[in-house]
C-alpha cells in the first residue's frame, strides 16, 4: 500500500535561515511525488513535483525538494525562509499505480512557522 | 494557468437543508475531478473521484446517497450534500486534473467552509 509520512507536526525557523520540511514515502514501483502548501481557509497550492530525471526539483516561491531513492525521502527545502512562508505543507504521492483514478495519498501536513 | 474556482466559499444553513458546491476549471479541461474533506488540523480525506461523463467512484465509508457528485462537463463538477446535519460541517475542497497522464498535478480550489446549524 502507498503511504506518506511527515514526521514533524511543526517546524519553527527564524527568518533568513534555511528550512527543511521532511517527507518519506512508501510505494510500489516508481513514485510520483508532490508538495503542496495551504494557507488558512484556502485550498492547496501546487509547489513542485518529482516524476523522473534530476533528483533536485525546483518549484514555486524559491522552494526545492530532493528525491532520495535509497532513503525513500522527498524533503522540501528553501535556502532562506520568509515570514510569508508560514503555512501548512503537504507531501503527497500518487497512489494506485496502473489504475485510472490517479489518487493522491497525502501526508498529515507540517505547519511551518517562520519567526521574524 | 490551471485555475480552479470553487463556489461558495462559506455556507451556513439549517439542519436538513441540501447544499450544492461547484468546482470549475477555468482555463483547462479537467478530465478528472476530486472531492476532499478536511477536518481542523488534519490532512485531506479523499471522498470521491469523478471522471467527466461517468459515475463518481466513492471512497470506502463515504455515503454516495449523502454526497451526490455530478461531473457533467470537462469544466464543472458539483458536490451536493443532501439533508445536511451538523456532523457534515467541515471544509470541502475540490481539485481538478487535466490530461490523461498520471504525472499531472492536481489543482485545487480554495475550499468551501460548510457550517450546519
Amino acid at each position: 500500500a502507498q503511504s506518506v509520512a511527515q514526521p514533524e507536526d511543526q517546524v519553527n525557523v527564524a527568518e533568513g535561515n534555511p528550512l527543511t520540511v521532511k517527507c518519506t514515502y512508501s510505494v510500489s514501483g516508481n513514485p510520483y511525488l508532490f508538495w503542496y502548501v495551504q494557507y488558512p481557509n484556502r485550498g492547496l497550492q501546487f509547489l513542485l513535483k518529482y516524476i523522473t530525471g534530476d533528483n533536485l526539483v525546483k518549484g514555486s516561491y524559491g522552494f526545492e525538494a530532493e528525491f532520495n531513492k535509497s532513503q525513500t525521502s522527498f524533503h522540501l527545502k528553501k535556502p532562506s525562509a520568509l515570514v510569508s512562508d508560514s503555512a501548512l505543507y503537504f507531501c503527497a504521492v500518487r497512489g494506485d499505480y496502473g489504475g485510472a483514478t490517479n489518487k493522491l495519498i497525502f501526508g498529515t501536513g507540517t505547519l511551518l512557522a517562520v519567526q521574524p | 494557468g490551471a485555475v480552479v474556482s470553487q463556489h461558495p466559499s462559506w455556507v451556513i444553513c439549517k439542519s436538513g437543508t441540501s447544499v450544492k458546491i461547484e468546482c470549475r476549471s477555468l482555463d483547462f479541461q479537467a478530465t478528472t475531478m476530486f472531492w476532499y474533506r478536511q477536518f481542523p488540523k488534519q490532512s485531506l480525506m479523499l471522498m470521491a473521484t469523478s471522471n467527466e461523463g461517468s459515475k463518481a467512484t466513492y471512497e470506502q465509508g463515504v455515503e454516495k446517497d449523502k454526497f451526490l457528485i455530478n461531473h457533467a462537463s470537462l469544466t464543472l463538477s458539483t458536490l451536493t450534500v443532501t439533508s445536511a446535519h451538523p456532523e457534515d460541517s467541515s471544509f470541502y475542497i475540490c481539485s481538478a486534473k487535466g490530461g490523461r497522464g498520471s504525472n499531472q498535478p492536481q489543482h485545487f480550489g480554495d475550499g468551501t467552509r460548510l457550517s450546519i446549524l
